[in-house]
């Protein structure tokens, strides 16, 4: 069974402040990817980022960074210096090789940033 | 990047009518779509998948007769829900998969908000 557990429900930064969202997956497949979304109030879905399973680089992408660990199986994404524009729900996602393409989402987390 | 729409983005409809929401790939070939709901303060739930000719694979308690599935050409699929009821009132997403979708990336429709009165 393919699980993605996001924790944190609801986070409240001050801006400028730097926030890390947490994202634990469970699989038994090898080959797989993992994403971030952005959800802002308007609902449309914003792609942030996909990770193959056999790629543990970290990522950065201006303020947002990627921690990948497979040996914790987590997926953790930062926003440095927090700005009042973050403020949205992010999921977390896992999509198998062999499973057709289906996502399966986490919870989400929702951001709020406070100026 | 690849672009997907969806139309209507907000719907309001009687008890017991049924409602049309149409998903299109704007500028690629999609071979596989997904729709999803997401009910107010909760996650995407994978309703069904729907690949071009043939018939929809839906998750495991989502009725097929109610949420009619049809993917009649590459670039739109289209989902009816049946006799709508308070209940089915969500947000409504589909994503595309196709040519470009490497590494199961999948491109997400904006959206449409069903409201059942």
């Amino acid at each position: 069974a393919q699980k993605v557990t996001q924790a944190q429900t609801e986070i409240s930064v001050v801006e400028k402040e730097d926030v890390t969202l947490d994202c634990v997956y469970e699989t038994r497949d090898t080959t797989y990817y993992l994403f971030w979304y952005k959800q802002p109030p308007s609902g449309e879905l914003v792609f942030l980022i996909r990770r193959n399973s056999f790629d543990e680089q970290n990522e950065i992408s201006g303020r947002y960074s990627w921690n990948f660990q497979k040996s914790t199986s987590s997926f953790n994404f930062t926003i440095t210096a927090s700005q009042v524009v973050d403020s949205a729900v992010y999921f977390c996602a896992l999509s198998a090789y062999n499973q057709g393409g289906k996502l399966i989402f986490g919870q989400g987390t929702e951001l709020s940033v406070k100026p | 990047g690849a672009v997907v729409s969806q139309h209507p983005s907000r719907v309001i409809c009687k008890s017991g009518t049924s409602v049309k929401i149409e998903c299109r790939s704007l500028d690629f070939q999609a071979t596989t779509m997904f729709w999803y709901r997401q009910f107010p303060k909760q996650s995407l739930m994978l309703m069904a998948t729907s690949n071009e000719g043939s018939k929809a694979t839906y998750e495991q308690g989502v009725e097929k007769d109610k949420f009619l599935i049809n993917h009649a050409s590459l670039t739109l699929s289209t989902l009816t829900v049946t006799s709508a009821h308070p209940e089915d009132s969500s947000f409504y997403i589909c994503s595309a998969e196709g040519e470009r979708g490497v590494g199961n990336e999948q491109f997400f429709g904006p959206g449409t908000r069903l409201t059942v009165l």
